[in-house]
Parts: C-alpha cells; structure tokens; sequence
C-alpha cells in the first residue's frame, strides 16, 4: 500500500495543461525532496523532475515540478500525444527507512 | 553514457532462490548508492532495497526483509540482489537504479523479470 497517494488518472486535449498531485506526511514529502518519473508501456521509468523541480537534461520545460508542505506537484503543459504514460511520485521515508512511490498517474490526450 | 544492465531473472518456484545482477557502467559505480525497485505486473512501482557506496549501510522494503540481500562488488562495478524463499508475490519485473545524492533515482536499467510459478 504506497504512503504516496496520486490521482489515478487525468486527461486534457492536445496543448492544454495537466496537473498532478502527490499527497505524502511530515515523514517524506515534508521533509524530502520529491522526484517524478514517466513510464511509457513496456519501458523502463525514466527521471522527469528532481529535487522537487529541477529536470534532468533532455526534459523540455513543458514539464514542472512543485512542492508545497507535505504534498509535490507535476505540471505538464501544451499536452501532446508522446505524454501519453504513467507518472509516479516518489521520496525517501524517514519513518519507514525506505523509498517510497506514490500510487501512479495515467495521463490521457484527449 | 550511463549503463545499467540486469541480468538473473527467470521462473523460480516458491521457496525457490533466484539472484540478480546489475553490471553498471558510464559512470563511478563506487560513489554512487545503488538500489532495486519492482514492479508487478499491471502494477505500480516499488522500491525494493539500496546500498551505500561501500555497502556499510543497507535498507530494505518490510515484504523482503529476512528473505532478500542486497550486495555490491565495486571492483566489478556490479549489483547484486539474493532472493530467498521466493512467494508468488515477488514476481514482477526488477529494475536496478542508481541513486543520486539528493536520493532521486536518476538512472534504471531496462529491468528483468522474475516469475515465482509452479
């Protein structure tokens, strides 16, 4: 059962924007980094967002990243086909001394 | 370029020991903690375990704990991960990640799959 709790899906049509939510407690998100990563069908995870809203090189700024107390957000601007996938949260755990995912996120171009 | 490339899945069945590997390259295995994370079929992701640089400290999810070990050998630039009394709910797809400082997963292998059936 993840500690992380994520939509489990939202949608938009080409060019609009999404948003998606990660809720977490004091013992991560408040005091941890969060991290996003995408999953495409039958593909590895890859890093999108670190350290709540820097992106790796290579990611394009229409992806954003923000946290705000216990819970991080994942933005996603002019919304294209290629964003079609699952996102996933994820921090490290104090209390639990484990890292930890939040429940995943499919994301659907309209 | 970053490499990380695992190796060691197959079917097991129950009870069964299965062990993986992870040959990294690209990069300096030894400064880096490394971990294992999996994902059930149809499933989300899971952290499974991770390794300091030189394996002093070690933590694992509490469904493997007791059962699972975690390893790394710096001179071979390799990971490893024992399973142990393998249960129908490990199957699942094992990806090995290395673990950047500020304890993001900033690079996965294209995973391999473990499938406990009798």
């Amino acid at each position: 059962q993840s500690v992380l709790t994520q939509p489990p899906s939202v949608s938009a049509a080409p060019g609009q924007k999404v948003t998606i939510s990660c809720s977490g407690s004091s013992s991560n998100i408040g005091n941890n980094y969060v991290s996003w990563y995408q999953q495409f069908p039958g593909t590895a995870p890859k890093l999108l967002i670190y350290e709540n809203f820097k992106r790796p090189s290579g990611i394009p700024d229409r992806f954003s990243g923000s946290k705000s107390g216990t819970s991080g957000t994942l933005g996603i601007t002019g919304l294209q086909t290629g964003d079609e996938a699952d996102y996933y949260c994820g921090t490290w755990d104090r209390s639990l001394s484990a890292y930890v995912f939040g429940t995943g996120t499919k994301v659907t171009v309209l | 370029e970053v490499q990380v490339v695992e190796s060691g899945g197959g079917l097991v069945q129950p009870g069964g020991s299965l062990r993986l590997s992870c040959a990294a390259s690209g990069f300096t295995f030894s400064s880096y903690w490394m971990g294992w994370v999996r994902q059930a079929p149809g499933k989300g992701l899971e952290w499974v375990a991770n390794i300091k640089q030189d394996g002093s400290e070690k933590y694992y999810v509490d469904s493997v704990k007791g059962r699972f070990t975690i390893s790394r050998d710096n001179a071979k630039n390799s990971l490893y991960l024992q399973m142990n009394s393998l249960r129908a709910e490990d199957t699942a797809v094992y990806y090995c990640v290395v673990t950047a400082e500020s304890g993001c997963l900033d690079y996965w292998g294209q995973g391999t799959l473990v499938t406990v059936s009798s």
